[in-house]
């Protein structure tokens, strides 16, 4: 079976310049994450979607930062525009929803940006 | 509020010896806690989890954790080191039972000396 899928695997962009990351989770998943990870540091959570809606979406810098999840299965993350300072690992998981907890999360190899 | 602390940045220990890579949490509640393993440019691997059953948890590779409560640790163990073993860990707690609300913490670095 596939696991959460990821796309690109390294983007480098210009700064101010839009970027969009993708995730196809793994299938039958309902509950889908993006973490931001930054170098030597530990995963934090930007938003968690439960099916298409966004149920935990705190952390995300709305001002430059948005993420749509249609029809409840892949994902987009996107920065418009992006700062030198975004330069990080951008990680989707998944996991499955049972009665209201989820199981653990599955993760993605991450896509790498960097903002020159 | 709950979090994380991985007690060791890096820890380095010869291949065939023991290994224990220390964690401790703060959890207002009864926590799960999870460690992951991240080999340098893979995804986060899901080593083992703990949900409130055994305190005693074995996970994959020859790894195990034990939950103790009164001193709110969750240290990892394995009993013989391996150079494929070299990668970072990271200690996980969530108050939700499971994947909601997970925080990691710094992780730690294994290095295996051959």
């Amino acid at each position: 079976e596939a696991g959460v899928v990821q796309s690109p695997r390294y983007k480098i962009i210009e700064k101010k310049q839009p970027v969009a990351f993708w995730c196809n989770p793994i299938s039958g998943h309902n509950t889908l994450y993006w973490y931001l990870q930054n170098l030597g540091q530990g995963p934090e959570l930007l938003i968690r979607y439960e099916n298409e809606e966004a149920v935990d979406d705190s952390q995300l810098p709305k001002d430059r930062f948005s993420a749509e999840r249609l029809k409840g299965v892949d994902s987009t993350l996107k920065i418009q525009p992006a700062e030198l300072g975004d330069s990080a690992v951008y990680l989707c998981a998944s996991s499955l929803a049972v009665g209201p907890t989820n199981t653990e999360a599955f993760f993605g190899q991450g896509t790498r940006l960097t903002v020159v | 509020a709950q979090s994380v602390t991985q007690l060791d940045s890096h820890v380095s220990v010869s291949e065939g010896t023991p290994v224990l890579l220390r964690c401790n949490y703060s959890s207002s509640y009864s926590p799960s806690l999870f460690w992951y393993v991240q080999h340098p440019n893979k995804g986060l691997q899901l080593l083992l989890k703990y949900t409130s059953a055994a305190t005693l948890v074995k996970g994959i590779n020859g790894f195990e954790a034990e939950f103790k409560k009164s001193e709110t640790s969750f240290h990892l163990t394995k009993p013989s080191a391996h150079m494929s073993d070299a990668a970072e860990y990271f200690c996980v707690v969530s108050e939700g039972g499971g994947a909601d609300g997970l925080t990691f913490g710094k992780g730690t670095h294994l290095i295996i000396q051959p």
